[in-house]
């Protein structure tokens, strides 16, 4: 059975920084491109960066360009977020999810989510 | 980027009622065009791939089609289990982009 296990999210003041994690199990983890998806309290769905299955390649929204790296460790079956500089904006539910064997693909499975709050 | 259009924003409808969701690309995004529902507090969950492609274990209540710009979703009998928002997503070309959301109510 698939599983996508988010944690690392919490309230963090404004220009702070949080990590994000996501541990994956279920599935080869180091053949499928790995994406952020976030939510917005009582919003859609913004896509905010994906990485593929090696880690060679990343992409970011222009929304966290600059502030958000995603990584992965293939060894340990797990996602990285590194969320920096972080604005009020960045408030929002954030998702794994796990999508195909390259980058432009749908999304298959996703985790529960991780509430980040950005506030003073 | 691709901007993503889905109509309508939200619809009520009675048990057992066709219910019929729009989504319009910007541009030619030949049937890079999935679907997805997300019930309230809970992960999105991929229903439908490629445009019509029904995922693994999905009812066959749950449909797709279209291709380019323009592309539909439906649910052939509503059922009280999808209360639900919908949502479109294409992955023809980065940024990846998502509709705004069509929530579904029970009338």
């Amino acid at each position: 059975e698939v599983q996508l296990l988010e944690s690392g999210g919490g309230l963090v003041h404004p220009g702070g920084s949080l990590r994000l994690s996501c541990a994956a199990s279920g599935f080869t983890f180091s053949s499928y491109a790995m994406t952020w998806v976030r939510q917005a309290p009582g919003k859609g769905l913004e896509w905010v960066s994906i990485i593929t299955s090696s880690a060679a390649t990343t992409h970011y929204a222009d929304s966290v360009k600059g502030r958000f790296t995603i990584s992965r460790d293939n060894s340990k079956n797990t996602l990285y977020l590194q969320m920096n500089s972080l604005r009020a904006e960045d408030t929002a539910v954030y998702y794994c999810a796990k999508g195909g064997p390259v980058i432009l693909s749908y999304f298959d499975y996703w985790g529960q989510g991780i509430l980040v709050t950005v506030s003073s | 980027d691709i901007q993503m259009t889905q109509s309508p924003s939200s619809l009520s409808a009675s048990v057992g009622d066709r219910v019929t969701i729009t989504c319009q690309a910007s541009q030619d995004i030949s049937n890079y065009l999935n679907w997805y529902q997300q019930k309230p507090g809970k992960a999105p969950n991929l229903l439908i791939y490629d445009a019509s492609n029904l995922e693994t274990g999905v009812p066959s209540r749950f449909s797709g089609s279209g291709s380019g710009t323009d592309f539909t979703f439906t649910i052939s009998s509503l059922q009280p289990e999808d209360i639900a928002t919908y949502f479109c997503q294409q992955h023809d070309n980065l940024p990846l982009t998502f509709g705004g959301g069509t929530k579904v109510e029970i009338k």
